[in-house]
């Protein structure tokens, strides 16, 4: 079966600093591979996608960047955190047979201070 | 623009009774769609979709009405449960394999006992 694993699952992190959350996939090949943020009032809101090793989309102008270095690697990353980058982090995945179906990880807390 | 609008924050309902979590959207491409369920500090889980050509599918408590000339679905959940109490979401998106989901801002849902 799949699986999908992001970490930290929390971070407390000055504003300036750099960032860098990661996700991998186990149990499928190729995916479709996302970066959401849940603020609040503000539901989920894609930040990046990808659907190959080394591709990536950006869907908001943003301090953030994404990374695919591997095909079940995603990597989401700041050299320099804003106070607004605080947020709810959810990585996600989709199968090339899964249909529309996304499937979410645990998520990571990141407070910037 | 919001695409996907839950225009509701919250809804309580007596543990038993029947849950009718509404969703719109203004986009006609829209031919797939999804709830997911949140539980603080976690990530979504899949709940149940909803292709265009039904107007309406059941997974044991959960049911999903589509009402495309509306462009309108719910989720009814029946009988409600304190475990239902949750953030859900709605979601759309276009069938592809690269599609993305777009999703509305949620809506709590309290199920009193």
């Amino acid at each position: 079966s799949q699986t999908i694993h992001q970490w930290p699952a929390t971070l407390v992190q000055p504003v300036g600093s750099p960032l860098s959350l990661e996700c991998t996939v186990e149990g499928t090949s190729n995916p479709n591979l996302y970066w959401y943020r849940q603020a609040a009032g503000r539901g989920l809101q894609l930040l990046f996608y990808s659907v190959g090793i080394g591709q990536i989309s950006s869907e908001v102008p943003q301090n953030l960047s994404a990374s695919r270095p591997q095909d079940r690697q995603f990597i989401l990353s700041s050299k320099k955190l804003l106070l607004s980058d605080s947020g709810f982090y959810l990585c996600a995945w989709k199968g090339l047979r899964a249909g529309n179906t996304i499937y979410f990880g645990e998520g990571s807390w990141l407070t910037v201070v | 623009d919001q695409q996907v609008k839950q225009n509701s924050p919250s809804l309580s309902v007596q543990e038993g009774r029947i849950s009718i979590l509404n969703c719109d959207y203004t986009n006609s491409m829209f031919d797939y769609f999804l709830w997911y369920k949140k539980y603080p500090a976690e990530g979504p889980t899949f709940l149940i979709s909803i292709s265009s050509i039904k107007d309406k599918n059941e997974d044991g408590r959960f049911t999903v009405f589509l009402n495309k000339s509306a462009k309108h679905l719910s989720l009814h959940i029946v009988p409600s449960q304190p475990g239902d109490s949750a953030v859900y979401f709605c979601a759309a998106a276009y069938t592809g394999a690269n599609s993305k989901l777009t999703f509305g801002k949620g809506i709590t849902l309290s199920v009193r006992p």
